[in-house]
């Protein structure tokens, strides 16, 4: 079991918005405010697409978005499109310095 | 361009210690700005922190790993190395290094990963 909780999956047809939810505690993602995001195709190796809860990578499309409230973050993606199918992983620092992740949630595009 | 590269046997025999080693290229190891890690992922599976280490040797580990890793570094090599001991099949992963920033410099997130090295555990 994950120490943040993410759905195992999620939809959406090309142009469509998605949210992705991340859910942990008052102990990680509800005390600090550097979540990160991060996308992961088959077979490669995460790319880190968000941090700071909402700010993005030198490259990494606008149309990928986050926030938080509480202790839950959120990932959105807008227009979605193809190559957006992967899996999509949250992260937080909590109160003993460790880092943990989502269990992750598959993206497919219908 | 930063790169990192994982190295070491692809397969170990339980009981024993695994050991990587991460190369990094285009910058160097030795710097006050980052820390350098390492994450796996089981096959079919999440990602999972094991720790980091910093250009002076400090280091940071998971608290459910701890008892079994050390990380270290050469920044003569401009290398960081891993070493698991005592392990079983769920020690089963891919295993990554990457960089992550030191905090007040820059995010607290891992923004360049090596390519990944998958290594099984069996006899």
């Amino acid at each position: 079991q994950s120490a943040l909780t993410q759905p195992a999956s999620v939809s959406g047809s090309p142009g469509q918005s998605i949210t992705i939810s991340c859910t942990g505690t008052s102990s990680d993602i509800g005390g600090f405010y550097d979540v990160s995001w991060y996308q992961q195709h088959p077979g490669k190796a995460p790319k880190l697409i968000i941090h700071d809860v909402s700010d993005r990578p030198s490259g990494v499309s606008n149309r990928f978005s986050g926030s938080k409230s509480g202790t839950t973050a959120s990932l959105t993606i807008s227009g979605l499109q193809a190559e957006d199918e992967a899996d999509y992983y949250c992260s937080s620092y909590n109160n003993r310095n460790s880092l943990l992740f989502g269990g992750g949630t598959k993206l497919t595009v219908l | 361009q930063l790169q990192l590269q994982e190295s070491g046997p692809r397969l170990v025999k339980p009981s024993e210690t695994l050991s990587l080693t991460c190369t990094v290229s285009g910058g160097s190891i030795n710097t006050l700005n980052y820390y350098w890690g390492w994450i796996r992922q089981p096959p079919g599976k999440g990602l999972e922190w094991i720790g980091h280490t910093y250009y002076n040797g400090n280091t940071y580990y998971s608290p459910s790993l701890k008892s079994r890793v050390t990380i270290s570094v050469d920044t003569s090599e401009n290398q960081f190395s891993l070493r698991l001991t005592s392990v079983t099949a769920a020690d089963t992963a891919i295993y990554y290094c990457a960089r992550r920033g030191v905090e007040g410099v820059h995010p607290r997130s891992f923004d360049y990963w090596g390519q990944g090295t998958l290594v099984t555990v069996s006899s």
